[in-house]
């Protein structure tokens, strides 16, 4: 099993560009989650996705982030346009059974944004 | 509406000694309560989790959790530390959602 794996690692970006983070869960997996991680706020859930559905999206800061699921083996985040303030860890997380906290969170090693 | 408090950002102890990460919650149901690590450049693992029954939780790395009632508590500890056992930890309460919440974090350092 290879994980849940994130491209890219790294983004260095210029603000105003628009910014693509994907993830591919672990196969089988029913739910995926986008997390974003910074010194000061923590680990915050921004939406996540039940069978491809997005269930629960009020983490997500403003209109400028949007996140899709196509298929259950990919999904994206976009950033359009980026701001300096997004500068952040953006993890993805993806659990077996879609209805249960008993279901651990499997994280990938998440994507290092900085928009300068 | 649900939350987490991590009391301390950073804690720091010597090899061999006792490891306490402190954690409270807040919750207007019976929690299901989480900890997490997270080793440098990496994403989070699951330690241990509290669902029901037996309030004392062992996890794996030899560290275990009492959930606390009356004190809204589930603090992580450890008896002795492992210079391994330097990273994040982060505490997470769920309501019986597939939501977690997640405290802010500890920093464990751990000194030879």
């Amino acid at each position: 099993d290879a994980g849940v794996i994130q491209s890219p690692r790294h983004e260095v970006t210029e603000m105003g560009q628009e910014v693509t983070l994907r993830c591919k869960p672990i196969s089988g997996h029913n739910s995926l989650f986008w997390y974003r991680q910074t010194m000061m706020r923590g680990l915050e859930l921004l939406i996540y996705f039940n069978n491809n559905v997005p269930i629960d999206d009020s983490g997500m800061p403003e209109d400028r982030f949007s996140a899709k699921m196509p298929n259950a083996s990919f999904s994206t985040l976009k950033i359009q346009p980026s701001e300096p303030r997004d500068s952040a860890v953006y993890f993805c997380a993806s659990s077996p059974t879609g209805q249960s906290p008993l279901s651990p969170l499997h994280f990938g090693n998440g994507t290092r944004l900085t928009v300068t | 509406a649900q939350s987490v408090t991590q009391l301390g950002s950073h804690v720091s102890v010597s090899e061999g000694a006792l490891v306490l990460l402190r954690c409270n919650y807040s919750s207007s149901v019976p929690p299901y309560l989480f900890w997490y690590v997270q080793y440098p450049n990496q994403g989070l693992q699951l330690l241990l989790k509290y669902t029901t029954g037996a309030t004392l939780v062992k996890g794996i790395n030899g560290f275990e959790a009492e959930f606390k009632k009356s004190e809204t508590s589930f603090h992580l500890t450890k008896p002795s530390a492992h210079m391994s056992d330097a990273a994040e930890y982060f505490c997470a309460v769920s309501e019986n959602t597939d939501k977690l919440i997640f405290g802010t974090g500890t920093r464990l350092q751990v000194f030879p």
